[in-house]
């Protein structure tokens, strides 16, 4: 089975853009959960997606958002990118969002914003 | 507030010695609780999880201990290998919502394996 997928791997962008990440999960896997890691920071949780609904968010401002597709695909989009911005964004998925689901990360994306 | 503590952030240890990573956490409702393990430009692999029934679960070299009474968990590594040497993340699962459970993350222990 192919692992999670995440493109774009890296990504530069300047100050006041918006960029757009995306992410396709194991095959049958249905939920998928977006984390932002920088240095010194464990993950923190974006919000998590089940069968195209947002289940649950972390704290972070209305300038992240995301979405899923029915095919499980999820996107994350930033908008008016800021120099803080600037982290490793994991996406991870699961079959479900229940109890004992073990989540699978892939590689990241890493954004630079300058 | 943080839920999820890796005290150390660093553990050096020889190869072929025994490597032990902490984790505690303050949150009783966590029940399920998951290592990973991190290399450099990769995404987090998953390691071995424990459910807040057990207390020992183990997998080869790894055993994750849980004291639900201390709210302490631990990774043993015997033998510690060059190739471990990685971040390694405790992770800790609780109810949110619905049937919704959440996973909240530690900040991660770098583990450097001496050869």
């Amino acid at each position: 089975k192919a692992g999670v997928t995440q493109t774009p791997r890296y990504l530069i962008k300047t100050r006041g853009q918006q960029v757009t990440l995306s992410c396709s999960p194991i095959s049958g896997h249905r939920s998928v959960s977006w984390y932002q890691q920088t240095p010194g920071q464990g993950l923190q949780f974006l919000f998590e997606y089940f069968s195209e609904t947002q289940r649950n968010k972390g704290n972070f401002p209305g300038r992240f958002s995301g979405r899923q597709f029915s095919n499980s695909r999820s996107e994350m989009n930033v908008s008016t990118l800021e120099l803080g911005d600037s982290a490793l964004y994991l996406c991870a998925s699961s079959f479900g969002a229940g109890a004992g689901e073990t989540q699978y990360f892939g590689p990241g994306t890493r954004l630079l914003v300058l | 507030d943080q839920q999820v503590k890796q005290n150390s952030p660093s553990l050096s240890v020889q190869e072929g010695r025994i490597s032990i990573l902490n984790c505690d956490y303050t949150n009783s409702m966590f029940d399920y609780f998951l290592w990973y393990k991190k290399y450099p430009a990769e995404g987090p692999t998953f390691l071995i999880s424990i459910s807040s029934i057990k207390d020992k679960n183990e997998d080869g070299r790894f055993t994750v201990f849980l004291n639900k009474s201390a709210k302490h968990l631990s990774l043993h590594i015997v033998p510690s290998q060059p190739g471990d040497s990685a971040v390694y993340f405790c992770a800790a699962s609780a109810f949110s919502g619905g049937s919704n459970y959440k996973l909240t993350f530690g900040k991660g222990t770098l583990l450097t394996v001496n050869p």
